[in-house]
């Protein structure tokens, strides 16, 4: 089976960094996504990690250690527009399915 | 652009009724997957399908089937559907490609009385 953990929800400053952790436990890992989903909208890819290290996307970045099943996403320069919830999925088997984490709530604040 | 479409975002049907979710996708990915979203459990794979044909089962399969009979389309169906399946619905897509992302439906929002 899978477990993947992540903080229910987190509030930030506008302007500021905020850092998502994501831990998980899986068999057959074969990457781990980071999504957003605005409330009522569909989830949306924000990045890819198969590799450790850190990944650059303009304001986000996303980091993976496969030896720790820990990942984080990290947001600068806060927007009021990054209020959504962030979803960590993970990756595995064959056929590659896709489990994912039950999102964090991420509230940016004035 | 990928596009992925449902056929319904609000739907309500009653309790023992058979219920279809519909999804289409555009881009000729092999992979779809039906998934349903419920506060405080996130989004949980019900069923997926790797090519016209194939099925596997997800995490929660029970009380649901699917139909794949061509690329393009991927059915959800309720048997009988129940007021414990009142949540919403998610259809996706992707390539077969490792490290490719999955595509989503906008969601159908079934109630269930």
């Amino acid at each position: 089976g899978q477990n993947i953990d992540q903080p229910t929800e987190m509030t930030a400053t506008e302007g500021a960094i905020v850092q998502i952790n994501c831990t998980y436990q899986t068999s057959g890992f074969n990457g781990l996504f980071w999504y957003q989903q605005h409330a009522g909208e569909a989830p949306t890819f924000l990045s890819y990690n198969v590799l450790d290290g850190l990944e650059e996307k303009g304001r986000f970045s996303s980091f993976l250690s496969r030896s720790k099943g820990y990942s984080y996403l990290l947001l600068k320069e806060l927007q009021m527009k990054d209020s959504a919830s962030y979803l960590c999925a993970v990756g595995s088997g064959g056929y590659q399915k896709v489990t994912f984490g039950t999102g964090t709530k991420l509230q940016v604040i004035p | 652009d990928v596009k992925v479409t449902q056929s319904s975002r609000y739907l309500v049907k009653r309790t023992g009724e058979k219920v279809f979710l519909e999804c289409v996708q555009d881009m000729d990915h092999e992979n779809m997957f039906w998934y349903r979203q419920d506060p405080g459990l996130g989004l949980r794979l019900i069923y997926f399908s790797y090519d016209v044909k194939m099925k596997e089962k997800g995490d929660i399969p029970e009380g649901y089937s699917v139909s794949r009979e061509k690329k393009e389309r991927f059915s959800l169906i309720l048997e009988s559907a129940s007021t414990n399946q009142t949540s919403m619905y998610l259809c996706a897509s992707r390539p077969t490609d490792v490290g490719q992302t999955q595509y989503f439906g906008p969601g159908t929002r079934l109630l269930v009385l």
